[in-house]
Order: C-alpha cells, then structure tokens, then sequence
C-alpha cells in the first residue's frame, strides 16, 4: 500500500528548531518529486518546500527560505524537512506529499507548535 | 509568485443539486511540457486533503464521476453535478506548473 507517515512535530520555543520526517512506503522518494505542505489552525493549505527526482533542485516559499532545508535519505526511503529559527507562525500541521500528476499521496500529517 | 484566487469562498447547497467552484491564477498554467497542472483537492474535516482532479480534467483513482474539472489557460472550474452530504468540506485549487506550487483559500461547501 501506498503510504506516507510523518514524525518529529512537537513544541518548540521561537528560534528553536525541528527536524520532521516522512517514510514512504510502497514507493521510492527518489522517483518523485516530493513536498511538504502545511495548515495552520483554521486555515489554508500553504505550500511550503519542494524536492524534484534529482535531488538537486529544490524550492521554498519565501517566508522559510533560508530558515528550512528539505532533504532525503533514498536508503530510509524518507524525507524530511529541517527547520531552524521557528517562529510563531510556523504553527501549523505539516504534512509530507507525494507530487506526482497533482499531489496524489498525503501522509496524516505532524502538528508543529511554536510558542514560549 | 503564482496567485490562484478561488470564488466563491463560501458555497451553501442543498442536497442534490449542483455546486460549482471558480479559480483563476494570475499566469497562465500551461507547462513547457504542454500539459496544465492545475489540480483539485477535497478536504473533509478532520481528515488530510485527498486529490480529486489533476491536469484540469482527470478524476483521480476513487473519485465519483460527478465530480469533473474544465478549463484552460486562467481559468478553471470544478463541478460536483448532485451534491451528496460526503462532499461536505472545503476544496482548494492548487497550480504544480510553475515549481513553486500555490493553493487558492480555499471554498467552503456545506448543506443548507
């Protein structure tokens, strides 16, 4: 079966950081391009970083460029999605998509709060 | 950056009657690759969103065929012909041409 599964949300104080992680199963992240997109409470669906097949290019919105890395590991078939120097309203789940004709794979997704 | 604006935001409609959704982004979404990437996304309260519709037109595996997308260019639109109580949640179109994906705000349905 097709699956994603997020882990590694959690609460954070401003300016710290996490590291969130996506398993895929049932296929490899290495043959699709791959996002992560999140949801603050009571909002929108807000694209947030994107990775193509090659594992080279990759692309951010703009309010995290600089502050979020995504990355992947082909060999624990995962994905994941640095983020340093959080802010309030980075508050949001995060979920981790499979790109592929539209976003086609959703995992459940990783609740991300910042907050003193 | 590409902006996709969604009409209307709120959409209250009685039971098996037809419901349409608008969405119009600021460039065109045709690719170099000639396809338009423009998808349609359900999300059901509570639950992650799921894919409806890619490439404008083509219903995703599961979806019901009274769900069905169209347009070109600019502009695009998505069309449930009898609206069932399951369809109950807020639906977003989403641009994958331009690599920096972009959602519209969503529109949400619900029953009168």
């Amino acid at each position: 079966e097709v699956q994603l599964v997020e882990s590694g949300g959690g609460l954070v104080q401003p300016g710290g950081s996490l590291r969130l992680s996506c398993v895929a199963y049932g296929f490899s992240v290495s043959s699709h391009w791959m996002s992560w997109v999140r949801q603050a409470p009571g909002k929108g669906l807000e694209w947030v970083a994107n990775m193509k097949e090659d594992g080279i290019e990759k692309y951010y919105v703009d309010s995290v460029k600089g502050r979020f890395t995504i990355s992947r590991d082909n060999a624990k078939n995962s994905l994941f999605l640095q983020m340093d120097s959080l802010r309030a309203e980075d508050t949001a789940v995060y979920y981790c998509v499979r790109a592929i004709q539209g976003m086609d794979v959703w995992g459940q997704g990783t609740t991300v709060t910042v907050s003193s | 950056d590409i902006v996709m604006t969604q009409t209307p935001l709120s959409s209250p409609v009685t039971l098996g009657q037809p419901a349409s959704i608008s969405c119009r982004s600021s460039q065109s979404l045709v690719h170099s690759d000639g396809n338009t990437h423009l998808s349609w996304l359900q999300q059901r309260p509570g639950q992650p969103p799921r894919l409806l519709i890619y490439r404008v037109s083509n219903r995703f595996s599961g979806v019901p065929d009274r769900f069905s997308g169209s347009g070109a260019g600019t502009d695009f639109t998505l069309k449930i012909s009898r609206v069932e109580a399951e369809d109950v949640g807020v639906y977003y179109c989403m641009q994958a041409t331009h690599p920096m994906y972009t959602f519209g705000q969503g529109t949400r349905l619900e029953i009168k």
